[in-house]
């Protein structure tokens, strides 16, 4: 499956800390995009790094790419409340012709204590 | 707010009940997605349009029949569901797909259905 497994399932840190997710991923992929998701809500797009691309800044995000190992990461720095959510790594690949699809992962809970 | 909106928010069916979900982007993209999220699950791709022609139907029971009448709007019709239908019915939109991959998604808040 090309699915990518966010690690860990869930993350509880203080304010201000820094939070690091992982995402893994089994086959070659064109890029791979990360999301972030409020309780019950839709989805909101935060990155999307290429394959020929290692690292990307967005604001307090810093996302890293290792196609050799087939994983990624999404540092938030100086974390807020406000930062509490469910983060998905989702990977794109060609699935079937000549049609691309994003994958989503299980995510992570993200919990920013006060 | 993504510039797609999805109606009804809430929905509570029989299964001998037929609805219908409705999606509508504001952002002149072509391609439209419906996405199931149900609990402690990955989220499952149920269909895909590109510029208002099917792309993937990803084995889809026929109780979920979509509808795209253009590229602006995307319906879900349902019909006999079942219990473990009930979940987040989410719709995204993205720039058209192309064979060189895909573009970042937007989505809607979701349709939260409950079948009874």
């Amino acid at each position: 499956s090309q699915q990518g497994e966010e690690d860990p399932q869930a993350l509880s840190i203080q304010e201000g800390e820094n939070a690091t997710m992982n995402c893994s991923y089994k086959t070659s992929i064109n890029n791979l995009q990360w999301y972030r998701q409020n309780s019950g809500r839709g989805l909101v797009h935060l990155i999307l790094i290429r394959s020929n691309e290692r690292e990307k800044h967005s604001g307090r995000l810093r996302v890293t790419l290792d196609t050799s190992k087939k994983s990624s990461s999404l540092l938030i720095t100086a974390s807020r409340a406000a930062d509490t959510a469910s983060y998905f790594c989702a990977t794109d690949a060609a699935s079937g012709g000549s049609n691309y699809k994003l994958t989503f992962g299980k995510g992570t809970l993200l919990t920013v204590n006060p | 707010e993504t510039g797609v909106t999805q109606t009804p928010r809430h929905l509570v069916m029989g299964m001998t009940n037929k609805k219908s979900l409705k999606c509508e982007q504001h952002l002149g993209h072509n391609a439209m997605y419906w996405y199931k999220q149900s609990a402690k699950k990955p989220l499952e791709l149920m269909f895909v349009y590109n510029f208002k022609e099917q792309t993937e139907n990803n084995s889809v029971p026929s109780r979920f029949s979509p509808e795209c009448p253009n590229s602006s709007h995307l319906f879900l019709h349902l019909h006999t569901l079942q219990p473990e239908d009930s979940a987040l019915y989410l719709c995204a939109s993205s720039l058209q797909l192309l064979t060189s991959g895909s573009y970042e998604q937007y989505f809607g808040p979701g349709t939260r259905l409950t079948v009874t």
